[in-house]
C-alpha cells in the first residue's frame, strides 16, 4: 500500500545509453513532481505535471523527457545518459489545492552513470 | 529566484541536548515546509506552517513560521539518537506548484 512506488531503486548504466523510471501513487493527488537530489543532498525541481499537464519544467536538459500517461503516473526517460546525471532522482505527488501544502516522496532511484 | 538557506549545515550533538536549525530566505513563500530524510529514503513530512508567526508542536519538536513569512525555525528538546538524519526546509509558491528546498542541515545525534 505503499503511497508514491518507483522503480527501479538503483539503476546502474553506461554512458550513452537510454533509460526510464517509473512512479506511480495511489493517493489520488492532482500534482505530481520529478526531483534530482545531488551528492550534496541538495534537492532540486525538475519537472512539474497537474493532470497530465506540464507546469513546471525547470531548466532540464531535453535529454530528460517525462510523460504522464494519467494522473497517477509520471515516468523519466533519459536518453544519451551523460556521466553528470548520476544522482538520486525523487518522485513525488502534492495535492494541489489542499490548504496544507505538502509533498509525499517515493523512495528514490539512485542512478549511477558509468 | 528563490532560494532558501539553511543554518547550520552540520550539527552533533549528545543525546539529550537541545538544538535549533534555521531557515532563512528573501522571498515570502505562500507555506514552509520541514522534512527530514535518513539515509536511502525519500524525505518525509513533518509538519507545514501557512501563517505567519505560527508555531506548531510535534511531541519534542517546535516549528515556528516567522511573522512575514521569510523563515523558520526548528527547535528540538532532548534530542535522541532516532532525531538523526537530514533535515530540509521547503517554500511552496504559486500554492504548491513549486516547492523550492534547502540546503539542509545534517544532525547527528550520539548516545
Amino acid at each position: 500500500d505503499t503511497a508514491v512506488s518507483q522503480t527501479p531503486k538503483y539503476l546502474v548504466t553506461q554512458m550513452g545509453n537510454d533509460k526510464s523510471i517509473k512512479c506511480e501513487q495511489n493517493l489520488g493527488h492532482d500534482t505530481m513532481y520529478w526531483y534530482k537530489q545531488d551528492s550534496k543532498k541538495f534537492l532540486k525541481i525538475m519537472f512539474s505535471y497537474n493532470n497530465k499537464e506540464l507546469i513546471i519544467n525547470e531548466t532540464v536538459p531535453n535529454r530528460f523527457s517525462p510523460k504522464s500517461p494519467d494522473k497517477a503516473h509520471l515516468n523519466l526517460h533519459i536518453n544519451s545518459l551523460e556521466l553528470g546525471d548520476s544522482a538520486v532522482y525523487f518522485c513525488a505527488s502534492s495535492p494541489l489545492g489542499d490548504s496544507l501544502e505538502k509533498l509525499f516522496f517515493g523512495s528514490g532511484t539512485q542512478l549511477s552513470v558509468l | 529566484t528563490q532560494l532558501l538557506e539553511q543554518s547550520p549545515q552540520f550539527l552533533s550533538i549528545q543525546e539529550g541536548e537541545n538544538l535549533t536549525v534555521y531557515c532563512n530566505s528573501s522571498s515570502v513563500f505562500s507555506s514552509l515546509q520541514w522534512y527530514r530524510q535518513e539515509p536511502g529514503e525519500g524525505p518525509v513530512l513533518l509538519v507545514t506552517v501557512v501563517t505567519g508567526g505560527e508555531v506548531k508542536k510535534l511531541k519534542r519538536l517546535t516549528f515556528q513560521f516567522g511573522d512575514a513569512r521569510k523563515d523558520s525555525s526548528l527547535h528540538i528538546t532532548a534530542a535522541q539518537p532516532g532525531d538523526t538524519g537530514l533535515y530540509l526546509c521547503a517554500g511552496a509558491d504559486n500554492y504548491g506548484q513549486n516547492f523550492v528546498f534547502g540546503p539542509g542541515t545534517r544532525l547527528s545525534v550520539l548516545p
